[in-house]
């Protein structure tokens, strides 16, 4: 079974840009959601996606949105970059987290190889 | 989101040797995760734990939920040099949603 999987593994822009990153998820999963990794902050949710819903959002300014598809991959946008956004963004995917009732006490994340982002 | 405490921040070690890392947190949580993050790499799911006091563990790898749901600790058992890496713990509850708290790493150095 394929892994989560992340594009571009790797891309440069300069501030005042705009990125768009691409996830697909593992085969089956439904629920996907996004991290940001930085030396300084560590590993910081943005938000959570379940049948093409944002469920959960994190502390993230409005440049940071996302959105997913009826096949559930899904993607993250950031406009007007900022130097502080250069990062590594992963995607995870969960298999659990139907919607509606009580949190359920399942949902591994598994996550993607993520997309190095630096802003010039 | 919650903080959570991971300690120890780096580890030294040789190649052998038993390995211990813990995560404390001020929330309780029903659920515990640890992952593995190598450089370049996104991280690997090692043990997830769901009740308090489970104890569970993966090859070499023991991972326990503490009784009073703050607490999490990973042992990793006669350590070699693939081990090297960053540990992550993270946790859920109620109050976080969907999304999952990390620990800041700890970094393991495992020499030959």
């Amino acid at each position: 079974k394929a892994g989560v999987t992340q594009t571009p593994r790797y891309l440069i822009k300069t501030r005042g840009q705009q990125v768009t990153l691409s996830c697909s998820p593992i085969s089956g999963h439904r629920s996907v959601s996004w991290y940001q990794q930085t030396p300084g902050q560590g590993l910081q949710f943005l938000f959570e996606y379940f049948s093409e819903t944002q469920r959960n959002k994190g502390n993230f300014p409005g440049r940071f949105s996302g959105r997913q598809f009826s096949n559930s991959r899904s993607e993250m946008n950031v406009s007007t970059l900022e130097l502080g956004d250069s990062a590594l963004y992963l995607c995870a995917s969960s298999l659990a987290f139907s919607s509606g009732g009580a949190l359920p006490n399942t949902g591994e994340l598994f996550f993607g190889e993520g997309s190095r982002l630096t802003v010039l | 989101g919650q903080q959570l405490n991971q300690s120890p921040q780096s580890m030294f070690i040789q190649e052998g040797e038993d390995v211990s890392m813990n995560c404390t947190s001020s929330s309780i949580f029903n659920t515990w995760l640890w992952y593995k993050q190598d450089p370049g790499e996104g991280p690997v799911l090692l043990i997830a734990l769901y009740k308090a006091g489970e104890l569970t563990s993966n090859g070499r790898l023991t991972a326990q939920f503490g009784i009073t749901r703050k607490d999490s600790f990973l042992n990793i058992s006669a350590s070699i040099p693939s081990d090297v890496g960053i540990y992550f713990c993270a946790g859920r509850n109620s109050n976080s949603g969907y999304a999952l708290n990390f620990g800041k790493g700890t970094s393991l150095l495992v020499t030959p």
